[in-house]
């Protein structure tokens, strides 16, 4: 089956940048996103990536790369309520619809 | 209001009970979806729906059912209770994108912890 493979826990410090990496199978690829999750609530939409390159909106960013089945989310300017679980699903395309979720990237974020 | 709404948002039940968790939506979308949240593993596709009519199993749909009541509405029943059960579940709604780079981004309700004793 596909997978998705993103570090389990990262530290980072207030006011510093952080990138989150996400590797995925490309067989079937359609589309990538990244979701943030504070503890206990729903995940949020972030970004979504379909062609290479660089996506930014705001302090964040979202880079991909097709051929190399790579994406990362790039935090800027780390602010305390940056601590999250950050989720990465990619959605593939064949003869059935699959959007397939990481487990997870929980990023703390230290004073 | 929330677009996205969940009841119950927390559920104590025993072992062999009949459950359901009602979800419903007023973003128009027509798609929806019900996912399992466990700890340290990723979000795991329940049942999907694409219109009413449409109804579809996911990744781990063994000992789970759904109705799509209408185009808001969208609930999930769990026949018998068994403790692996247990988890945070997610519903969530997208609406379906025309063009290459429009998304199918998912908007999630706020969940229902269900505990399974």
């Amino acid at each position: 089956g596909q997978n998705i493979d993103q570090p389990t826990e990262m530290t980072a410090t207030e006011g510093a940048i952080v990138q989150i990496n996400c590797t995925y199978q490309t067989s079937g690829f359609n589309g990538l996103f990244w979701y943030q999750q504070h503890a206990g609530e729903a995940p949020t939409f972030l970004s979504y990536n379909v062609l290479d390159g660089l996506e930014e909106k705001g302090r964040f960013s979202s880079f991909l790369s097709r051929s190399k089945g790579y994406s990362y989310l790039l935090l800027k300017e780390l602010q305390m309520k940056d601590s999250a679980s950050y989720l990465c699903a990619v959605l593939y395309m064949d003869s059935n619809y699959q959007l397939i979720w990481g487990a997870g990237t929980k990023l703390i974020i230290k004073p | 209001d929330a677009d996205v709404t969940q009841t119950p948002r927390n559920r104590i039940t025993k072992t062999g009970k009949r459950i359901m968790l009602e979800c419903s939506q007023t973003k128009g979308h027509d798609r929806m979806y019900w996912y399992r949240q466990d700890p340290g593993l990723g979000l795991r596709l329940i049942y999907y729906s694409f219109d009413v009519k449409d109804i579809n199993k996911g990744e781990i749909s063994d000992g789970y059912s759904v109705s799509r009541q209408a185009q808001a509405k969208f609930s999930l029943s769990l026949e018998s209770a068994i403790p692996n059960q247990t988890a945070l579940y997610f519903c969530a709604t997208s609406d379906r994108g025309l063009t290459l780079t429009s998304t199918d981004t998912q908007y999630f309700g706020p969940g229902t912890r269900l505990t399974v004793l």
